[in-house]
């Protein structure tokens, strides 16, 4: 089976710009979450999705929103573009809401100029 | 709130040897989930352990074992018999059995020498 798939895996954009980016979960798997990881930290929770609906939100600004397919694949929009912006950004899926392991794509590193 | 604390920013151990990470937690849920992920350098973020608070029983994988102290909000992770495929960022991340969200320490980074 294949594992959770992200695109693009690597991403320039100047300040200002839009970006989207993709994550198809794991077949079966109905949880989408987006997390945020700066070099030389850990991952930031941004946002979480199950059957469609948002379950939770991190400490993110507006220009951060994203949104949960009928297939369960998932997009995640950041509008305005900041140097700040410049991180990996992974999307984890997992089969139910709570009490479940989650796995991790193999992310997509955004670079902002 | 929920917060995850490793403190060992980078260790080292020579082939063959066992290391151990650590990490504390707190959070006020009393049923949570606590996981060990590995992020090597291709920044694939791995599932090393998971273990259920409601288990007394510290979790095993392989060469992979934990040190689970619910009480002392304590996790650490033992690595034996190290590879050199074990070199990699490790992180410890909690997870409340209501919700999917994970908190995560800032990691260890492992490197085993030759």
């Amino acid at each position: 089976d294949a594992g959770v798939t992200q695109s693009p895996t690597h991403l320039i954009k100047t300040r200002g710009q839009h970006v989207t980016l993709r994550c198809s979960p794991i077949s079966g798997h109905k949880s989408v979450s987006w997390y945020q990881q700066v070099l030389g930290q850990g991952p930031q929770f941004i946002f979480q999705y199950y059957e469609k609906e948002e379950r939770g939100r991190g400490n993110f600004p507006d220009r951060f929103s994203a949104r949960q397919f009928p297939n369960y694949s998932s997009e995640l929009n950041v509008n305005a573009l900041l140097l700040g912006d410049s991180a990996l950004y992974l999307c984890a899926s997992g089969y139910r809401w709570g009490e479940e392991t989650q796995y991790f794509g193999p992310g997509t590193r955004l670079l902002v100029l | 709130a929920q917060t995850v604390t490793q403190s060992q920013p980078e260790m080292s151990v020579q082939e063959a040897e066992t290391v151990t990470l650590s990490c504390t937690y707190d959070t006020s849920e009393n049923n949570y989930y606590l996981f060990w992920y590995k992020q090597p350098p291709s920044r694939q973020m791995i599932l090393v352990i998971r273990q259920e608070a409601y288990k007394q029983q510290n979790a095993t994988e392989n060469r992979f074992s934990v040190n689970f102290q619910k009480a002392a909000k304590s996790f650490s992770l033992k690595i034996s018999d190290s590879q050199l495929g074990d070199t990699a960022m490790y992180f410890c991340a909690l997870q409340k059995a209501a919700g999917n969200k994970l908190t995560f320490g800032g990691g260890t980074r492992v490197l085993v020498k030759p």
